[in-house]
């Protein structure tokens, strides 16, 4: 999988939205962008993913650039349930059953 | 039921004992995996199943043999293993290799 790059830590208040960065510049054109996250104490948990355009779904949206070197995932409203560390993984649709590989993600504080 | 299950949740056992670990998913997905994690560190991919044969093997240590029984049914017996093996062991299934992951809670696994 190509590689990932995004920050260690991010701090953010209950009730307003949060905007996570991933970078990712040697994406190839089968490269899906991934989000995961892990909550303390639990596995990870499968939040979104997105080839090119936008996408929303029930936990999420995700806005990825045009040219795709970089993707933001978009907490519209924290809450303190959404602490956890967020991981932005990309996958190779022609890859196969090949895993996850995970960088080390960016830990979210959510202050009440 | 959309989950995977793990048993035990926790386990702790000596160098020279031998234990399993247990996963089990009924979604009908084809892909099985399993992952390691220490403290503080992001999941590593340890063995990928996909229709019940091994397809991966990330150089893991024979100490740490895995079985699929069934589409349904993945376990990790361990033999011999080290203090270091202390971690906590994710398993996660998939529709399609590429597809998203359903991870379950893990084990925590202690070796003395």
């Amino acid at each position: 999988d190509a590689k990932t790059t995004q920050p260690n830590s991010m701090e953010s208040n209950e009730e307003e939205p949060v905007h996570l960065p991933c970078n990712h510049s040697t994406i190839s054109g089968t490269d899906y962008i991934h989000w995961y996250r892990q909550l303390p104490s639990q596995g990870p948990e499968y939040v979104i993913h997105g080839l090119t355009s936008n996408v929303n779904n029930r936990m999420a949206s995700l806005a990825i650039a045009e040219d795709r070197k970089s993707s933001t995932l978009i907490l519209h409203r924290a809450t303190l349930r959404d602490a956890a560390v967020y991981y932005c993984i990309l996958r190779d649709v022609e890859g196969g059953a090949d895993g996850l590989t995970f960088g080390k993600g960016t830990h979210l504080i959510i202050q009440p | 039921d959309t989950e995977v299950t793990q048993t035990p949740k926790h386990l702790v056992m000596g160098m020279t004992n031998k234990k399993s670990l247990k996963c089990e998913q009924h979604m009908g997905h084809r892909a099985m995996y399993w992952y390691k994690q220490k403290a503080k560190k992001p999941p590593e991919l340890m063995f990928v199943y996909s229709y019940e044969k091994l397809s991966i093997n990330e150089s893991v240590p024979s100490r740490f043999s895995p079985e699929c029984p069934n589409s349904s049914l993945l376990n990790l017996h361990l033999h011999a293993l080290q203090p270091e093996d202390s971690a906590l062991y994710l398993c996660a299934s998939s529709q399609e290799g590429w597809t998203e992951q359903f991870f379950g809670p893990g084990t925590r696994l202690t070796v003395l």
